[in-house]
């Protein structure tokens, strides 16, 4: 079953506008990350943010998680055309000893035109 | 590229059928995770596989099996197909399958059951 829900569903932006998607989840989790997913292709590592961090930043990314309420957000600034794609966040929790999981959102399908 | 390798790219087959899918990790990494995509379901967590054991299990249906074999290779076996099985399967790999660890995505194997 999903962790949680992304929202929103899709997005459409002009190239040079920011994007931003917000994930929730349900459970405790270890840390949170996100990938983006070109169209039928595999998953790519976007971020990792840690649950005892509150923001994180690398090149145009920027993600924030705010555990009290379970949700994080992933902000994409200056967006080109080559953003255009799905991305997902994904939590990390334990399963039973050193056994994990990454259990996946619904995924943002972001649209960035010319 | 991640560095992980998945064949075939495509199969199709029929409904009763059993298929094989193989997945090879990155150089150096020890854990195999597999998941399942579909349109309705989302990205599923199935199984995961560390140093040729199996560590977690997640959605993984009694007629699919999976294994890690000494060269850290794994296969995922799929039989007595249904129609409900054509999705997208995805391989992942982590150098020690920690929950903390970034999981690195194969391309994928496109199934279609007719």
């Amino acid at each position: 079953s999903q962790q949680g829900e992304e929202d929103p569903q899709a997005l459409s932006i002009q190239e040079g506008e920011n994007a931003t998607m917000n994930c929730s989840y349900k459970t405790s989790i270890n840390n949170l990350q996100w990938y983006r997913q070109n169209s039928g292709r595999g998953l790519v590592h976007l971020i990792l943010i840690r649950s005892n961090e509150r923001e994180k930043h690398s090149g145009r990314l920027r993600v924030t998680l705010d555990t009290s309420k379970k949700s994080s957000s992933l902000l994409i600034t200056a967006s080109r055309a080559a953003d255009t794609a799905s991305y997902f966040c994904a939590t990390a929790s334990y399963l039973v000893g050193t056994a994990s999981k990454l259990t996946f959102g619904t995924g943002t399908r972001l649209q960035v035109t010319l | 590229d991640s560095g992980v390798t998945q064949t075939p790219k495509h199969l199709i087959t029929a409904t009763g059928q059993r298929v094989t899918l193989r997945c090879s990790p990155r150089s150096g990494d020890l854990s195999v995770y597999w998941y399942q995509q579909s349109l309705d379901q989302g990205l599923q967590f199935l199984i995961q596989y560390y140093n040729g054991e199996e560590r977690a299990k997640g959605n993984i249906l009694e007629r699919f099996s999976a294994q890690q074999f000494p060269d850290l290779h794994s296969e995922l076996n799929l039989s007595s197909l249904e129609l409900g099985d054509s999705a997208l399967y995805f391989c992942a790999s982590s150098p020690r399958g920690r929950v903390g660890e970034t999981q690195y995505f194969g391309p994928g194997t496109r199934l279609l059951v007719l």
